[in-house]
């Protein structure tokens, strides 16, 4: 994983309920990112932070909240909102450089609604 | 618009034999480049990158890449598959001065005994 815990590896939600997807990273990068990816659809930005105490919508950021207390920890909350909340959950941080050389990778949180 | 385009979604050979996925990017000028690997289940990992210079990158697990900005194409290739190959394959981008990156649809590939 590169120094980026994802947990739990998988998660189960009942209907209506907020959960939280963990992610935290031992990397010392600023930027952290959270994708969503349906089989065939590739990866989906929810989220992304470039900075402590900031952060911008992605793409499908519909009934998805985050935080950023911490340079460390930028964990996911799949609210009740999110209507096919079923899916694999994927941190990353950016690594190397001013910008950036592309992400490492958490192992990922499988959601499941039940 | 910047995008990423991976025209194969799913591939077939046999192993042992040589592979290429195709990859196409739409920049202005031209980007970062990444080819990452995604077995069921886990995270992505990195294969190779190309940043600028040597337009022939090669990678982990006797990956290689190649450059063309006549073609704004960044094909991934190996000689020879073998059996643990079998994954999925993402292209992506990232611009200059951006720290997001954009992703192809990915490529999955099967290998066939």
């Amino acid at each position: 994983d590169g120094g980026i815990t994802q947990s739990p590896k998988y998660l189960f939600r009942k209907e209506g309920q907020n959960v939280t997807l963990s992610c935290e990273q031992n990397l010392n990068h600023d930027a952290m990112y959270w994708y969503r990816q349906d089989p065939g659809q590739g990866l989906r930005l929810i989220y992304y932070s470039q900075i402590v105490n900031d952060f911008q919508k992605g793409d499908i950021a519909e009934g998805y909240s985050v935080s950023r207390e911490k340079k460390e920890s930028f964990p996911l909350t799949v609210t009740s909102a999110q209507k096919n909340p079923t899916a694999f959950y994927l941190c990353a941080v950016t690594t190397g450089g001013i910008y950036g050389y592309g992400y490492t990778f958490g192992s990922g949180t499988r959601l499941t609604v039940v | 618009a910047q995008s990423v385009t991976q025209p194969d979604i799913h591939i077939t050979v046999s192993e042992g034999a040589s592979l290429e996925l195709r990859c196409n990017y739409s920049y202005g000028a031209t980007p970062y480049l990444f080819w990452y690997v995604q077995s069921p289940g886990q995270g992505l990992q990195l294969l190779l990158k190309y940043f600028s210079g040597d337009t022939l990158v090669q990678g982990i697990k006797g990956f290689e890449a190649e450059f063309k900005r006549s073609q704004s194409s960044f094909n991934l290739r190996k000689p020879s598959v073998h059996w643990s190959d079998a994954a999925e394959y993402f292209c992506a981008a990232q611009p200059w001065g951006a720290q997001k990156l954009v992703f192809g649809q990915g490529t999955r590939l099967t290998i066939n005994p």
